[in-house]
């Protein structure tokens, strides 16, 4: 089981550029979630999917979208990057009510 | 809304001596409880959780928590650090009311171990 893994693991881009962030598990859970993490605030949630089709927003959705066209699959997309979203950013998925949440290892992004 | 806070972003002891790191709850009805572990340039990992029956909760690495309702709290300890546990500490909810199961962490604590 590789659990949960996510692609790239670093990226720069320039201020206005999209870029997609992959996040893929084999645990055959429900649940997945996206989350950015910043120096002194812990993690703050962006969106998050309670099944195959389904997102919501979470704490800080704005300037990000996400889809969940499968399963074992969740994209976060950043249609004009901006500086502001320099962050490390880490997928996690569970089965859901207090059930662990299993993270992957994070994608750290530069926006110039 | 609920929110969780953690005293000390950071915490110094020396090796052999006694973890404490502190976490607090806002919710009046007691939430899932977590802590997560991340070491450098790495991903979190599950130390522990609280989600019903015995409130004294063993975890990995020889570390224990203690939910206590009374004062909101679920503290994390270990009783002698290792210099490998040295990394960033999160403490996390989830309300148990919440369909989405999503987690509220606090702004984490970074543990310094002395040789």
């Amino acid at each position: 089981n590789a659990g949960v893994t996510q692609t790239p693991k670093f990226r720069v881009l320039k201020t206005g550029q999209s870029m997609t962030l992959l996040c893929a598990q084999d645990m055959n859970h429900e649940y997945m979630y996206w989350y950015r993490q910043d120096p002194g605030m812990g993690l703050r949630l962006i969106h998050y999917s309670v099944g195959e089709g389904t997102t919501a927003k979470g704490e800080v959705p704005d300037g990000y979208n996400v889809s969940r066209l499968k399963k074992q699959n969740f994209l976060l997309g950043l249609e004009s990057a901006a500086p502001s979203q320099t962050s490390v950013y880490f997928c996690a998925s569970s089965y859901g009510q207090g059930l662990t949440q299993y993270f992957g290892p994070g994608t750290r992004l530069l926006v110039l | 809304a609920q929110s969780v806070t953690q005293l000390g972003s950071h915490v110094s002891v020396s090796e052999g001596a006694l973890v404490l790191l502190r976490c607090n709850y806002s919710s009046s009805v007691p939430p899932y409880l977590f802590w997560y572990v991340q070491y450098p340039n790495q991903g979190l990992q599950l130390l522990l959780k609280y989600t019903t029956g015995a409130t004294l909760v063993k975890g990995i690495n020889g570390f224990e928590a203690e939910f206590k309702k009374s004062e909101t709290s679920f503290h994390l300890t270990k009783p002698s650090a290792h210099m490998s546990d040295a990394a960033e500490y999160f403490c996390a909810v989830s309300d148990r009311a919440d369909s989405s199961y999503k987690l509220i962490f606090g702004s984490g604590t970074r543990l310094l171990v002395r040789p």
